[in-house]
């Protein structure tokens, strides 16, 4: 019965390379959203979508494109990786774009060696 | 731009004795602000809302307009209290609302 899941938990790639990570939610929620913990535990929000339309566009490289099929899914693509690129990501879904109360999924820890 | 500002890194305390959290916020409008909190291995969760006023596992926050703040306490720390604990105002827009969050605290409860 899990609300926000993501795939892979755990991801280690090499420079250069361009990977997926895939969200789910089952909440039947509008909203969805990445966000981005780095090293030091600072977590900032990357990308908002609502009904699979892009709302939230925060300062993140292009290399990073999220795409919505649905509303139930948002995935991340990132071409390119690199070593900064390390850290973990949390998918994330709320009832609508008010987005009062976050729901989120468990992250994905990203290492580019 | 909305900032909040979460001054400790890390709060370690003892079994029993009393937590505080602090959480500074910059915001023009009527702020809207939550704790989240995330235990080790587990997903950021809602912890509470300022809101709904309500005291969720021992843990209360009040809203200080004047102070700009939003601190969170708890009277007596439990071990399983240990937690990374985020401040998280949010920022309104037409595009839709964002939370924002504060660099988090880390807290240790000793036994």
């Amino acid at each position: 019965d899990t609300a926000v899941s993501q795939t892979p938990k755990y991801l280690v790639t090499q420079m250069g390379n361009d990977k997926s990570i895939k969200c789910e939610q089952n909440l039947g929620h509008d909203t969805m959203y990445w966000y981005k913990q780095d090293s030091k535990k600072f977590l900032k929000i990357m990308f908002s979508y609502n009904n699979k339309e892009l709302i939230i566009n925060e300062t993140v490289p292009n290399r990073f494109s999220p795409k919505s099929p649905d509303k139930a899914h948002l995935n991340l693509h990132i071409n390119s990786l690199e070593l900064g690129d390390s850290a973990v990501y949390f998918c994330a879904s709320s009832l609508n774009r008010a987005g009062n109360t976050i729901y989120f999924g468990e992250g994905s820890w990203l290492t580019v060696v | 731009a909305q900032r909040v500002t979460q001054p400790e890194k890390l709060l370690s305390v003892f079994k029993g004795a009393p937590v505080e959290l602090k959480c500074n916020y910059s915001y023009s409008g009527s702020p809207e602000l939550f704790w989240y909190v995330q235990y080790s291995r587990q997903r950021l969760q809602l912890l509470l809302r300022h809101i709904s006023r309500e005291s969720i596992k021992g843990f209360t926050a009040d809203l200080n307009k004047g102070e700009t703040s939003f601190h969170l306490k708890k009277p007596f720390a439990q071990e399983e209290d240990s937690a990374m604990y985020y401040c998280a105002p949010v920022t309104i827009k037409a595009a839709g609302n964002k939370l924002t969050f504060g660099g988090g605290t880390r807290v240790l409860v000793k036994p």
